[in-house]
């Protein structure tokens, strides 16, 4: 069954440290990928996604996610996070036949001052 | 830019009561979806629709129904509502034939 992994439920990191988010997915043909933010009390916001190409993809905010189909993986980073990083992070995997996005549990992340 | 509305931000409902939640965008977008969200378990997918007066199961259908009578609307409805159907609902359109999906804003609704 196709599925979406994000294995840390809760990240804290300092401000100006360096991010990475994981996510690892289940699904049997080339993945679309997507990762969305979501702001306290907002809704989702696309960060980047993947469809084919370059493995190494730039989005919004300074975001960047990497692409590794041995591992299964499209993993999110950010070189330094600004506290206005605070949200919850969720990565998605789009189910071609059924045209519909899975999601993963989400990644809430916490920045220190 | 793509806008989807959401009619509430936050709801207040009682056990039993019929509940409405409205969803429009306006980008004449054929696709439109009602995910609930909840902690621990991220978005999951209630119904969506391709067209007018379509209408399609998603993961967790069960509980609710949905009208789509205008290309720009689309209508959650808990007909009986019940405590576990407390939730964050967050509404979703995209144009046909692609993946990208842009959301609403979320309605919190609660249910005692």
């Amino acid at each position: 069954a196709q599925s979406v992994t994000q294995p840390d439920i809760h990240i804290t990191v300092s401000e100006g440290a360096s991010l990475e988010l994981r996510c690892n997915y289940s699904y049997g043909a080339t993945p679309y990928l997507f990762w969305y933010v979501q702001s306290p009390g907002q809704g989702l916001q696309l960060l980047l996604k993947y469809f084919s190409g370059d493995t190494l993809v730039q989005g919004i905010k300074g975001f960047e996610a990497e692409f590794k189909r041995s591992q299964s993986s499209f993993n999110l980073r950010k070189p330094s996070v600004h506290w206005s990083d605070a949200a919850e992070y969720f990565c998605a995997v789009f189910i071609q036949g059924a045209q519909k996005l899975v999601f993963g549990q989400g990644t809430r992340l916490t920045i220190n001052p | 830019d793509v806008k989807v509305t959401q009619s509430s931000r936050y709801l207040v409902k009682r056990t039993g009561e019929k509940v409405f939640l409205e969803c429009v965008q306006d980008m004449d977008h054929e696709n439109m979806f009602w995910y609930r969200q909840d902690p621990g378990l991220g978005l999951r997918l209630i119904y969506f629709s391709y067209d007018v007066k379509m209408k399609e199961k998603g993961d967790i259908p069960e509980g609710y129904s949905v009208s789509r009578e205008k290309k720009e609307r689309f209508s959650l409805i808990l007909e009986s509502a019940s405590t576990n159907q407390t939730s964050m609902y967050l509404c979703a359109s995209s144009m046909a034939g692609t993946n990208e999906q842009f959301f609403g804003p979320g309605t919190r609704l609660t249910v005692l």
